[in-house]
């Protein structure tokens, strides 16, 4: 079954301590992406990757770190977790040409206390 | 900055209502549009999608969109919505030549039974 597995579902931390949360994809897409969600914000981008090695900031990437050194990987990390980044992540992937859109996963729910 | 608007936050309609849930975005390229649902808990599924060509696009579950160039939108219509329609709804857009892939706020609907 195609799909993008991200684990864990849900996570509480304190503030500080690093955290990764991993992201994999079985379809051998290029493009994989992290947003987070947040009420009234809708989905705002992380990090994407077009491809292995090759990553760009999206719109939010302060306190975040990616890497892509496998095609179907791409882990987010948080180096200092802080409050302000309790949100729920979504992990996506897609083809380079996107023309089917994006494979969700089931989302990571991150509270940092 | 390129931007995609969703003027509905909230919607509440009665099973068999008809419904149209708006999407304008802000790009003088061209653009790839997508509709995507999430409902409760869940992650987000793609409804519907256009690249090019007729510019009514029928996707899953009864749902069509228009896109309307003149008007940079990209609105979301159901004839007759239930009560699994509950969900909220996002819009998206991808801007030709870059890796840009926008979402919109989100609107929330809620289908009374």
């Amino acid at each position: 079954e195609a799909q993008v597995t991200q684990n864990p579902r849900y996570l509480i931390t304190v503030t500080g301590k690093k955290l990764t949360v991993t992201c994999s994809q079985n379809m051998n897409h290029e493009y994989m992406s992290w947003y987070r969600q947040d009420p009234g914000l809708g989905l705002r981008q992380i990090y994407y990757s077009m491809n292995v090695e090759v990553t760009d900031k999206g719109d939010v990437p302060e306190g975040y770190k990616v890497s892509r050194k496998e095609k179907r990987n791409f882990p987010l990390i948080l180096e200092s977790p802080s409050p302000n980044q309790t949100s729920l992540y979504f992990c996506a992937s897609s083809s380079a040409d996107r023309a089917y859109g994006y494979t969700f996963g089931s989302g990571t729910r991150l509270t940092v206390v | 900055a390129q931007s995609v608007s969703q003027h509905n936050h909230h919607v509440i309609l009665s099973e068999a209502a008809s419904l149209e849930l708006g999407c304008n975005y802000s790009y003088g390229g061209t653009v790839n549009l997508f509709w995507y649902v999430q409902y409760p808990g869940q992650h987000l599924q793609l409804l519907l999608k256009y690249f090019s060509g007729d510019p009514l696009v029928k996707g899953i579950k009864g749902f069509e969109a228009e896109f309307i160039k003149s008007k940079f939108s990209f609105n979301l219509r159901k004839p007759s919505v239930q009560w699994s329609d509950t969900a909220e709804y996002f819009c998206a857009v991808t801007l030709s030549g870059t890796y840009k892939y926008i979402f919109g706020t989100g609107t929330r609907l809620k289908v009374l039974a």
